[in-house]
């Protein structure tokens, strides 16, 4: 399977716990997002990377909340001091962009979901 | 609050018949992307739209995006229960290829 994949699909920790997400995307993708999805919303996006340049934080993104892309293949998003208000799925998405690439459809993975007690 | 207002929340559909659902934004689209989510799942891309009037078809799911490029349908013809899920649209409101989604439409195919 080719396809952006997320480990661990789920994940229960106490409050006050860091957690580690990872995202591998599509092979030849350059493009990484971080999205945060709440019950009954659409996703709200959190960051990008372009190769391993993170271009760009939303606002939702605390300071307890870190992503990196080192090598510019695979991404992990961390979370310090979790709260309960950061229970939500996070879902990474990847797409190709650049000249002559035409759309830039972003592919999206399974999701960590995450519940903090 | 969400840039784009989807409508209907939520519908309910007898197997066999046809629904649409409707994707709005004040501003103009520089990209406009269908999805469906299973609950509890990832995101799965059904369409992309970027020119105004276009118009895509795939099996039995037709999405158009409007000439203002700032309204987009999706329509399910002879509705069937895998149809059923999470119809979630999604926009470049800014040219910068971040997506800004609507809340979603849960769709419920009856037998």
């Amino acid at each position: 399977d080719t396809g952006v994949s997320q480990d661990p699909r789920h994940k229960i920790t106490k409050r006050g716990q860091n957690v580690t997400f990872r995202c591998d995307p599509i092979s030849e993708h350059n493009r990484l997002y971080w999205y945060r999805q709440t019950l009954g919303q659409g996703p709200e996006f959190l960051t990008y990377f372009q190769n391993e340049a993170q271009l760009e934080k939303s606002r939702l993104l605390s300071d307890r909340f870190s992503a990196e892309r080192p090598k510019g293949s695979f991404s992990t998003l961390e979370i310090q001091r979790t709260e309960q208000g950061d229970s939500a799925m996070y879902l990474c998405a990847s797409s190709l962009v650049g000249p002559g690439q035409g759309a830039n459809e972003q592919f999206f993975g399974p999701g960590t979901r995450l519940t903090v007690l | 609050s969400q840039e784009l207002e989807q409508s209907p929340q939520s519908l309910i559909v007898q197997e066999g018949k046809n629904l649409t659902i409707n994707c709005t934004s004040s501003k103009t689209l520089y990209g406009l992307y269908w999805y469906k989510q299973k609950y509890g799942e990832g995101l799965i891309f059904l369409m992309m739209l970027q020119k105004g009037g276009e118009e895509k078809s795939h099996e039995k799911i037709t999405a158009k995006l409007d000439e203002k490029k700032q309204q987009s349908s999706l329509h399910i013809t002879a509705s069937q229960p895998s149809h059923a899920g999470i119809y979630l649209c999604g926009a470049d409101i800014k040219d910068d290829y971040k997506l800004s989604f609507g809340a979603g439409t849960t769709v419920t195919v009856r037998a």
